[in-house]
């Protein structure tokens, strides 16, 4: 079975550094997708970026970037210059494809990001 | 362009009542998902639709669970008799075409639901 592992509960970072944060996931599929979302405290799941398993080059979104390691089955986010509004949960989650086209998302636990000022 | 909405907000219920929730997906989007997300967990698929067909319901407790779609538009969950563990934010998520693996979910600002 798929499964996402996000190891980290909660983490801190200071105000305009950079913060990593894990995701391991495990599939036997060859074609899967890697999503990250961003939930605040208002609840809304916020997409902030996506890297599939052929793509050559991590996936980039202005400060944020995926690194993509796929044989160590590691897709970890970073936050460049890291913002008060940073401050959420966050959420790594893995496109189900072992149930045929349906998109099913499976999602890790999660990690709380505070920004210290 | 309009985000997925959903309402209510939130919503308090007493067990073994009964609820609803209302989600309108993104105009033109094809797909809508409905999520379960307890506290402290990531969020778990429901059931899925392609238009107003059900696509994967496999996780839906379909004792008490039920949804519908029924003019491939704006949907409702319907939960008929609430138990303390349904308490828990559900989210409705709308896609363009399921393209798996690089479709992308849009999610709604959730309904908070509490059972006591």
């Amino acid at each position: 079975a798929q499964k996402i592992t996000q190891t980290q509960p909660g983490m801190f970072v200071q105000e305009k550094e950079a913060v990593t944060l894990d995701c391991t996931y495990d599939t036997s599929d060859p074609s899967y997708g890697l999503f990250w979302y961003k939930q605040p405290s208002s609840g809304e799941m916020i997409f902030l970026i996506y890297q599939g398993s052929y793509d050559q080059q991590n996936a980039t979104e202005g400060r944020y970037s995926l690194n993509f390691q796929k044989a160590r089955k590691s897709a970890n986010l970073v936050i460049s210059a890291s913002q008060l509004g940073d401050s959420a949960m966050y959420f790594c989650a893995m496109r189900d494809l072992s149930s045929g086209n349906t998109g099913k998302l499976i999602f890790g636990q999660g990690t709380t990001l505070q920004v210290k000022p | 362009e309009a985000g997925v909405a959903q309402s209510p907000r939130y919503k308090i219920i007493e067990k073994r009542q009964s609820v609803a929730f209302w989600c309108n997906p993104i105009s033109g989007h094809a797909t809508l998902y409905w999520y379960q997300q307890i506290l402290g967990q990531g969020p778990k698929l429901l059931i899925q639709f392609q238009n107003n067909g059900v696509v994967d319901d496999s996780q839906l407790p379909k004792d008490r669970f039920s949804a519908e779609r029924l003019k491939g538009v704006d949907s409702t969950l319907k939960i008929q008799p609430a138990k303390l563990e349904d308490s828990a934010v559900y989210l409705c998520a709308s896609s363009l075409v399921p393209q798996p693996p690089m479709e992308t979910q849009y999610f709604g600002p959730g309904t908070r639901l509490l059972v006591l």
